[in-house]
């Protein structure tokens, strides 16, 4: 039973584009929410969070939205570059465990 | 300032024998938690130290356990290999903030397991 889902297995965006990257979870315990990118052979790096009592959270380009109510954040990324292309996982936390969704392959093309 | 590491990178075992993984932390981290990645999954929490104690666990059976040293190092050990085992093997760590704020874990870049 999945708590987490990330129902786009891939994205493709061009270059200086708005990436929006979706996420639907169904645990209403989860209080804290994470955004991981990941690049090929190396482990998930943290992007940005944001904590069930707030509704959006910005850092620099990143801007992850949560609404509440329906169980659902997601993370915009303006403008997209070609860097910016990575694995894309979402993880609402439980106490002290991640739960993460399979993930999003953003590809950015220039 | 260094990352958190993993070692091995990649390691070969066969059905019924035994692993041990193992992590150092972020400096400056205390707590280490573990996560299992099959192939076009996301990783699952297996379990998590604090202390030198484990204080949550996830769905994973008994042949999963680990240790964390007074260095906040710690390992992992898989017994009785299975080959649904194969895996990537994910550390991560993170520091206790006492005044209850939530702190990122951060990873290492994970061990390869494959059981033949």
């Amino acid at each position: 039973d999945q708590q987490v889902k990330q129902n786009s297995p891939s994205l493709s965006v061009q270059e200086g584009r708005i990436s929006i990257l979706n996420c639907d979870y169904t645990n209403s315990m989860f209080d804290y929410f994470l955004w991981y990118k990941k690049y090929p052979a190396e482990g998930p790096t943290f992007l940005i969070s944001i904590s069930s009592i707030k509704d959006k959270n910005e850092d620099g380009r990143f801007t992850v939205f949560l609404n509440k109510s329906a169980k659902h954040l997601s993370l915009h990324i303006v403008p997209s570059q070609p860097g910016d292309s990575a694995v894309y996982f979402c993880a609402p936390q439980s106490g002290y465990a991640l739960n993460f969704g399979k993930g999003t392959s953003l590809l950015v093309t220039p | 300032d260094a990352g958190v590491t993993q070692s091995p990178t990649h390691l070969i075992k066969t059905r019924g024998q035994q692993v041990t993984l193992r992590c150092s932390p972020k400096s400056g981290h205390d707590t280490v938690s573990w996560y299992q990645q099959a192939l076009g999954q996301g990783p699952q929490f297996i379990f998590q130290y604090y202390e030198e104690e484990e204080r949550q666990r996830g769905n994973f059976p008994d042949r999963f356990s680990g240790h964390q040293f007074p260095n906040y190092s710690s390992e992992l050990n898989v017994n009785a290999l299975l080959l649904g085992d194969s895996a990537l093997y994910l550390c991560a760590s993170s520091l206790l903030d006492r005044s209850g704020s939530n702190q990122p874990q951060h990873f290492g870049d994970g061990t390869r397991l494959s059981i033949l």
